[in-house]
């Protein structure tokens, strides 16, 4: 069974770091894409980035490139999300996913249950 | 302000059918058909229901259907049940600029 588990969330001040997690299991990790969405209180979905399986490529979106970077550990099954000079509009639920087919338009098949992140203003 | 546009609510009675929209434009939606949609209950993770504008993952009931036609995406869930009260989610290709696009969401309530 494909199980999707983040950590790293909590509340951190304007400005400050944080480093997002997701423990993958039930599936061969290194064969798939992997992708980070956020989802601000009460709002809707916001795609945040996505890296090949290889690990080599990552892409962002425009509101965190240049202040998050994504990246992936094969041998602990593990994605991450380094997050940098954050800011009030940061502050969401962060959910990693599975991409399933050709990584740039493929499908998220399964999603983890979310780790919420508070930046204080 | 979300890339696609989704009516911010819809509702159905039970055993009725629900049709929800989601409008983008040729440089999504109507430029792929790579359209997804996802269910969300509160406090929940999003769930895939609709891959590839039509295809359903295995285990997602076959009331669950989606179109494409031109810009506009559609959901439609037939023979509703108390269950698919949710928050549901269009998702699209954005191209290589955007990679993935959301609507704003759409709440079904099945009075």
């Amino acid at each position: 069974e494909v199980h999707l588990v983040e950590s790293g969330g909590g509340l951190v001040q304007r400005g400050g770091s944080l480093r997002l997690s997701c423990t993958a299991s039930g599936f061969t990790f290194d064969i798939y894409a992997m992708s980070w969405v956020r989802q601000a209180p009460g709002k809707g979905l916001e795609w945040v980035s996505l890296i090949l399986n290889s690990g080599t490529v990552a892409y962002y979106g425009d509101s965190v490139k240049g202040r998050f970077t994504i990246s992936r550990d094969q041998s602990s099954k593990t994605l991450f999300l380094q997050m940098n000079s954050l800011r009030a509009d940061d502050s969401a639920v962060y959910y990693c996913a599975r991409v399933v087919g050709m990584a740039a338009v493929g499908t998220y098949d399964f999603w983890g249950q979310g780790t919420l992140v508070t930046v204080a203003s | 302000q979300s890339a696609l546009t989704q009516p911010p609510s819809a509702s159905g009675s039970p055993g009725q059918s629900v049709t929800i929209s989601c409008t983008g434009t040729r440089n999504d939606i109507g430029g792929y058909n790579y359209v997804s949609w996802y269910q969300q209950h509160p406090g929940r993770a999003p769930r895939l229901i609709i891959y590839e504008v039509n295809e359903r993952p295995s285990g997602v009931p076959d009331r669950f259907s989606g179109s494409k036609s031109g810009n506009t995406a559609s959901l439609t869930v037939s023979g509703l049940q108390a269950e698919d009260e949710a928050e549901y989610y269009c998702s699209s290709f954005g191209g290589f600029n955007n990679f993935k696009v959301f609507g704003g969401g759409t709440k079904l309530t099945v009075l």
